[in-house]
């Protein structure tokens, strides 16, 4: 398997609701990152947790690392059906952005 | 201020023929990287590229991919012969270099490459 493997795969919640994506990783890193990708576009960067943080907060967004577990976990608060989208972690290992990609979860938010 | 700019944004190729794809970076970045991704997967990274060098190519097939980033101009990822599984998006994205990168990536929009 591949680092930054991100589960579930799919997740369909109704706007309002919490919406959390995990993403696990094998080696080391310098930092991890989330990005989001509306279907057919480029990603969007969204956060950005260094390896010797443990949680970090971004309007609706909130990130946590277990770097322990090689573990990390993306929850957005109070969905809105806009926040439907692709969502990938990617762990930087350099610290020069050479990121390595999970497959993402897909985020679908009904109205 | 524009983004990362690509393209062409969609390209369609006969096997064997070549295909060249382009990206500008934003304004006042020097450094680029390409990502290629296949449907339903993830971004998987292929070569990183400051102005005039390849800083890091570990995920560049090692024939018929080539990439440069000049002086001038935009930098430009070539595919020569292509084949059927060449077929996927290529991503360029930017990060600021005069004080090394900061981490976050600019993605452009991609160019989505078909090959018949």
């Amino acid at each position: 398997s591949q680092q930054g493997e991100e589960d579930p795969q799919a997740l369909s919640i109704q706007e309002g609701e919490n919406a959390t994506m995990n993403c696990s990783y094998k080696t080391s890193i310098n930092n991890l990152q989330w990005y989001r990708q509306n279907s057919g576009r480029g990603l969007v960067h969204l956060i950005l947790i260094r390896s010797n943080e443990r949680e970090k907060h971004s309007g609706r967004l909130r990130v946590t690392l277990d770097t322990s577990k090689k573990s990390s976990s993306l929850l957005i608060t109070a969905s809105r059906a806009a926040d439907t989208a692709s969502y990938f972690c990617a762990t930087d290992k350099s610290g020069y952005s050479t990121l390595t990609f999970g497959k993402g979860t897909m985020l679908l938010v009904s109205p | 201020n524009a983004g990362v700019m690509q393209n062409p944004r969609h390209l369609v190729r006969r096997r064997g023929q070549e295909a060249r794809l382009r990206c500008s970076p934003m304004k006042g970045h020097s450094h680029v990287y390409w990502y290629r991704q296949l449907p339903e997967e993830g971004l998987k990274f292929m070569v990183y590229l400051q102005k005039e060098n390849i800083i890091d190519e570990s995920g560049m097939p090692k024939e018929r991919f080539s990439a440069e980033f000049p002086k001038e101009g935009p930098s430009i990822l070539r595919i020569q012969q292509v084949v059927r599984g060449d077929s996927a998006a290529y991503f360029c994205a930017s990060s600021p270099g005069d004080t090394g990168p900061t981490g976050e990536l600019f993605f452009g929009e991609g160019s989505r490459l078909t090959v018949l």
